[in-house]
């Protein structure tokens, strides 16, 4: 059975940083890609970013989060993690993680771990 | 980037309405295209994948429709669990996400 287990996610303040970590199994991890998805509170979905397969590990992200979110992934571990640096209030959310490969939908979600930014 | 417009924002139903729900996109991309169902609180959940493949175990009242452009997702006989948001995704490049839909108790 294909597992996906957010964790990671926390108060903190404006201009602080957080790692948030997803963990995998049920699955041959690097085969699959992996992406991030958040969700605001009251809010529609926004893809955030993904990290390709362990044998290229390009890494893609979206405008509001380039350059302070950094997508990285431990094949040994089959853990991917979301760097969140320099957060805003506007980052508040729950983070969703899910596999990924090319041409097809998110079949598997993990159930997000939240993210409150305040002061 | 492409962009995913979705209308209604809110659609008020009844049990056994037919409802349908429509995405487009700012650029063709062909039959990526993803339906997606969420619950309070809950992870979406994939319905429809390359715009009109029923995942398994999602009953037959979810159809999808569609290509390049524009898509629909109808479900012929709203049910109680049906009152949800829904959300359309492409993923020919990467992901982008409607801003759904939220299907409520008239």
């Amino acid at each position: 059975e294909v597992q996906l287990v957010e964790s990671g996610g926390d108060l903190v303040q404006p201009g602080r940083s957080l790692r948030l970590s997803c963990t995998t199994s049920g699955f041959i991890f690097g085969d699959y890609a992996m992406t991030w998805v958040r969700q605001a509170p009251g809010k529609g979905l926004e893809w955030i970013g993904a990290i390709r397969e362990k044998v290229s590990g390009a890494t893609e992200y979206a405008a509001s989060v380039r350059g302070r979110f950094t997508i990285s992934r431990d094949d040994s571990t089959s853990i991917a993690y979301l760097q969140l640096n320099s957060l805003k209030i506007e980052d508040t959310g729950v983070y969703f993680c899910s596999r990924w490969m090319t041409h097809q939908a998110l079949h598997n979600w993990g159930q997000g771990t939240l993210v409150t930014v305040s002061s | 980037d492409i962009q995913m417009t979705q209308s209604p924002s809110t659609l008020s139903a009844s049990v056994g309405d037919r409802v349908t729900i429509t995405c487009r996109a700012s650029q063709s991309i062909n039959i990526w295209l993803a339906w997606y169902q969420q619950k309070p609180g809950k992870a979406p959940n994939l319905l429809i994948s390359k715009a009109s493949t029923l995942e398994s175990g999602v009953p037959s009242r979810f159809s999808g429709s569609g290509s390049g452009t524009e898509f629909t997702l109808t479900i012929s006989s709203l049910q109680p669990e049906d009152f949800a948001t829904y959300y359309c995704q492409q993923y020919i490049y990467y992901a982008t996400f409607g801003q759904g839909t939220k299907v409520e108790i008239k």
